[in-house]
């Protein structure tokens, strides 16, 4: 089982605002790190660290954190945001591991 | 522009080992960064296999640590996963990735920069 919870699914009206949501106790040392993966392709990191967006990642996507949570924000999706999306982290314990969280499937409606 | 390809046998027999590696274009292994192996069932999310540095050390997932071996061959610039006694729940599309991370005095972040395309890996007999 994951350590990060995230909602299996959330849905979004084209062009509104959707807020996507991970949980676990790791998340009070490690900022989340945040993919999109369409289906058939390898995920793609579209936040890490803070707030921090690759280079080609639209800056509707954004990022923020509070205490055991961190979430990703899109405002004003797109079609293209379909997908699903995985956070991830450092296991804070000690042992070094890393940790997916279970995935939200997003619809854009 | 950091590529990452995996390569492999698509299909292992029950208890058999799978093997695949990992060659990294457009960067160095011996780069500043961990090498890890991650893998999605069909249908399911993503589960972090355990990954190396250039140095050899190496982390493991405690769920697979008895039958996972990571190791990194500098010299052809690539990596390389071992999963022994395979069964038909390890069937899944195997990726490899980097990992970039920081740690400041208050907090952390780690993450996956760049993925390879990934490999369907079938256990069956």
């Amino acid at each position: 089982s994951s350590e990060l919870t995230q909602d299996p699914a959330v849905s979004v009206a084209l062009g509104q605002t959707v807020r996507i949501t991970c949980q676990g106790d790791s998340l009070r040392s490690y900022y989340a790190s945040w993919y999109q993966q369409k289906p058939g392709q390898a995920p793609v990191l579209v936040i890490y660290g803070k707030n921090n967006r690759p280079s080609g990642i639209p800056d509707r996507f954004s990022g923020s954190s509070s205490g055991n949570t961190a979430s990703l924000t899109i405002t004003g999706a797109q079609a293209e945001d379909e997908a699903d999306y995985y956070c991830n982290s450092r296991d804070s314990s000690g042992n070094h591991r890393v940790v997916f969280g279970g995935g939200t499937k997003l619809t854009v409606l | 522009q950091v590529q990452l390809q995996e390569s492999g046998p698509g299909l292992v027999k029950p208890s058999g080992t799978l093997s695949l590696t990992c060659a990294v274009s457009g960067g160095s292994i011996s780069s500043s960064n961990w090498w890890s192996w991650v893998r999605q069932p069909p249908g399911k999310g993503l589960e972090w296999i355990g990954e190396i540095y250039h140095s050899g050390s190496t982390n493991y997932n405690p769920s697979l640590k008895s039958r996972v071996t990571i190791s990194v061959d500098k010299s052809k610039n690539q990596f390389s996963l071992k999963l022994s006694s395979v069964t038909a729940a390890d069937t899944a599309v195997y990726y490899c990735a980097r990992e970039i991370g920081y740690c400041s005095s208050t907090s952390c972040y780690a993450g996956f920069d760049y993925w390879g395309q990934g490999t369907l890996v079938t256990v069956s007999s």
